[in-house]
């Protein structure tokens, strides 16, 4: 089976830089993504790593880990409208399907 | 480009009520999940459909839940009969490569 493992809250201030950790277990990583929920809204796709290291996008950047099985999602220049829902996600070989898995996600309360 | 389509947004039945969901995914994604989202907590998922053939339903209640994906494009969803438990929001996704596109859902609510 899999499990993950993220914060549920975290709070930050406007302008500040927040940092989202999330570690897995899985039986055959095939790579972590990163999802944002607004409050009564879809998840909407942020990044995907499948080999260690950064990946930027903009003010989001995210990172992993596979020797530790672990990743982070790194948010800079905070923003209001960052306040929302964030889940990390693994991709995970099973069979040759590879379905996504979710944590149960953090929810990030930015603050002026 | 569209997005995923759903409906209905929202529901509201009593238990051991039927109800069905839809939802059309975007044109030319091969890949259709169907997920369910209790608050408070992640999306877990209930089927994957590749093209119009199931890829994995171990996690589908089969005793009351049933999905169909006929002609490889929309799909439904359906419960019966509806259990309290069975309150709430149910996403569809298509995906291209490593990412899924979520619709806005489908926010069940059984009384």
């Amino acid at each position: 089976g899999q499990s993950l493992e993220q914060p549920s809250e975290v709070t930050a201030v406007e302008g500040a830089i927040v940092q989202i950790n999330c570690t897995y277990q899985t039986s055959g990583f095939y790579g972590l993504s990163w999802y944002q929920q607004h409050d009564g809204g879809a998840p909407t796709f942020l990044s995907y790593n499948a080999l260690d290291g950064l990946e930027e996008t903009g003010r989001f950047s995210s990172f992993l880990s596979r020797s530790d099985s672990y990743g982070y999602l790194l948010l800079q220049e905070l923003q209001m409208k960052d306040s929302a829902s964030y889940f990390c996600a693994v991709r995970d070989w099973d069979s040759g399907n590879t379905p996504l898995v979710f944590g149960k996600g953090t929810r990030l309360s930015v603050i002026a | 480009e569209a997005g995923v389509a759903q409906s209905p947004r929202y529901k509201i039945i009593e238990k051991r009520q039927s109800v069905a969901f839809w939802c059309n995914p975007i044109s030319g994604h091969a890949t259709l999940y169907w997920y369910q989202q209790i608050l408070g907590q992640g999306p877990k998922l209930l089927i994957q459909f590749q093209n119009n053939g199931v890829v994995d339903d171990s996690q589908l209640p089969k005793d009351r839940f049933s999905a169909e994906r006929l002609k490889g494009v929309d799909s439904t969803l359906k419960i019966q009969p509806a259990k309290l438990e069975d309150s709430a929001v149910y996403l569809c996704a298509s995906r291209i490569n490593n990412e899924q596109f979520f619709g806005p859902g489908t926010r069940l609510t059984v009384l």
